[in-house]
């Protein structure tokens, strides 16, 4: 059972380029989910999806577009990129059953550095 | 908003000493509770949670109980290993899913 998969690992991107970062769960979860993490600020939420075809604004959104066009995929974008956009990016997904007690399960992150 | 804050790091200790590192959560009503660990290199892995009020979440010798009077939610653990070395993060979360982090304690445990 994979879990949560993320790809690619590393990434270095000039400023402007863009790129997709790419997340896939196998667990059949309706809700996904992109947060960056940042030294001294535990994680940020970027874009959320509460299922397909639906995606929602997050904490940190500015600069960063995702789709959820499968159940299983969610997919973050940068369009131009920022050197401020440099950070280690996870997805993680969870389920919708029960109120707010289920855990939710991440992928073991993007390192993308934005020169 | 919800908020949570949880004791600064690093924090260094001696293999078999005693571990607390401290949270309080603010919130809209009563989110559920959770640590999380990352252990170098690695995503984030649910360590143990709760999601009432005196409840207690237990894992690999962990220990949390949910506090509502002081909104806290403590981890604590009788006798740490070199292996419990990771980032530890105290986290809350609302009933659409939507976690809340604390900035993350760094433990190391020397031999």
């Amino acid at each position: 059972n994979a879990g949560v998969t993320q790809t690619p690992k590393f990434r270095v991107l000039k400023t402007g380029q863009s790129m997709t970062l790419l997340c896939a769960q196998d667990m059949n979860h309706e809700y996904m989910y992109w947060y960056r993490q940042d030294p001294g600020m535990g994680l940020r939420l970027i874009h959320y999806s509460v299922g397909e075809g639906t995606t929602a604004k997050g904490e940190v959104p500015d600069g960063y577009n995702v789709s959820r066009l499968k159940k299983q995929n969610f997919l973050l974008g940068l369009e131009s990129a920022a050197p401020s956009q440099t950070s280690v990016y996870f997805c993680a997904s969870s389920s919708l059953r029960g109120p707010a007690g289920q855990p939710q399960h991440f992928g073991d992150g993007t390192r993308l550095s934005i020169l | 908003g919800n908020s949570v804050t949880q004791m600064e790091g690093p924090v260094t200790l001696s293999e078999e000493a005693f571990l607390t590192i401290n949270c309080t959560y603010t919130a809209t009503g009563y989110p559920s509770l959770f640590w999380y660990v990352q252990y170098p290199g690695e995503g984030l892995q649910l360590l143990l949670k709760a999601t009432k009020a005196d409840d207690k979440g237990s894992n690999k010798g962990f220990e949390a109980t949910y506090r509502k009077e002081t909104t806290s939610f403590h981890l604590e653990k009788g006798s740490v290993q070199v292996s419990d070395s990771a980032v530890y993060f105290c986290v809350g979360g609302t009933s659409y899913g939507k976690l809340t982090f604390g900035q993350g304690t760094i433990l190391t445990v020397h031999p």
